[in-house]
């Protein structure tokens, strides 16, 4: 079983400000880990995710994500927000072997010019 | 590469009017999703496919939807009767046999019934 709980439906941070968006997910294999960002009227698309190896991991618009097997969590972080940044953003995680993949409730990041 | 194609992009119908819609994953991608997303629910997985068979199918809400894929480029989300509680954006995904569990994901269809 598996299942990925995201902390704040709703997040502010001024334009320049860091970007920490919280995912913990629970998973009873190794987990695959996935950061979605849905921008108004699309579909999600994928801005990062963890498989193996490496525990940080680099994803675009200058978005990292940090796999932390003790603390259950792949949080979300960009040093400096910009306006194009404003979206909802999706943690998901998958057992791998191509099975199906538990989203996260979503959270939709503001950001304040 | 177009990318995953879903049609209709809106679709307004009426109660108890039956609804087809449309997806055709990325050429290559051997799994296909269907999810529903609305603000009360999220994002809900209703069915999947590998290689076009059914795995999961324990999301479909109930005996009034139904998804086929005859082909590898090709499946529907048939809801017939539809309902106003059936009111939702309707997104299709598919995934390559060997990118990691990665899904791309189609525009949505935008339903309602009235």
């Amino acid at each position: 079983a598996q299942s990925v709980t995201q902390l704040g439906s709703h997040v502010s941070v001024s334009e320049g400000a860091l970007v920490l968006l919280r995912c913990n997910y629970s998973s009873s294999v190794p987990p695959y880990l996935f950061w979605y960002v849905q921008y108004p009227n699309q579909g999600l698309q994928l801005l990062l995710k963890y498989t193996t190896g490496a525990t940080l991991v680099k994803g675009i618009n200058g978005f990292e994500a940090e796999f932390k097997k003790s603390e259950t969590s792949f949080h979300l972080t960009k040093p400096s927000a910009h306006m194009s940044d404003a979206a909802e953003y999706f943690c998901a995680v998958s057992p791998g072997g191509y099975q199906k993949v538990t989203f996260g409730t979503g959270t939709k990041l503001q950001v304040i010019p | 590469d177009a990318g995953v194609i879903q049609s209709p992009r809106h679709e307004v119908t009426e109660m108890g009017q039956e609804v087809t819609l449309r997806c055709k994953p990325i050429s290559g991608h051997n799994s296909l999703f269907w999810y529903r997303q609305t603000m009360m629910r999220g994002l809900e997985l209703l069915i999947y496919f590998n290689n076009n068979v059914p795995i999961d199918d324990s999301g479909m809400p109930e005996d009034r939807f139904s998804a086929k894929m005859p082909n590898a480029s090709f499946s529907t989300l048939k809801i017939q009767p539809s309902e106003p509680r059936d009111s939702a954006v309707y997104f299709c995904a598919s995934r390559p046999p060997r990118d990691g569990d990665t899904q791309y994901f189609g525009p949505g269809t935008r339903l309602t019934v009235l």
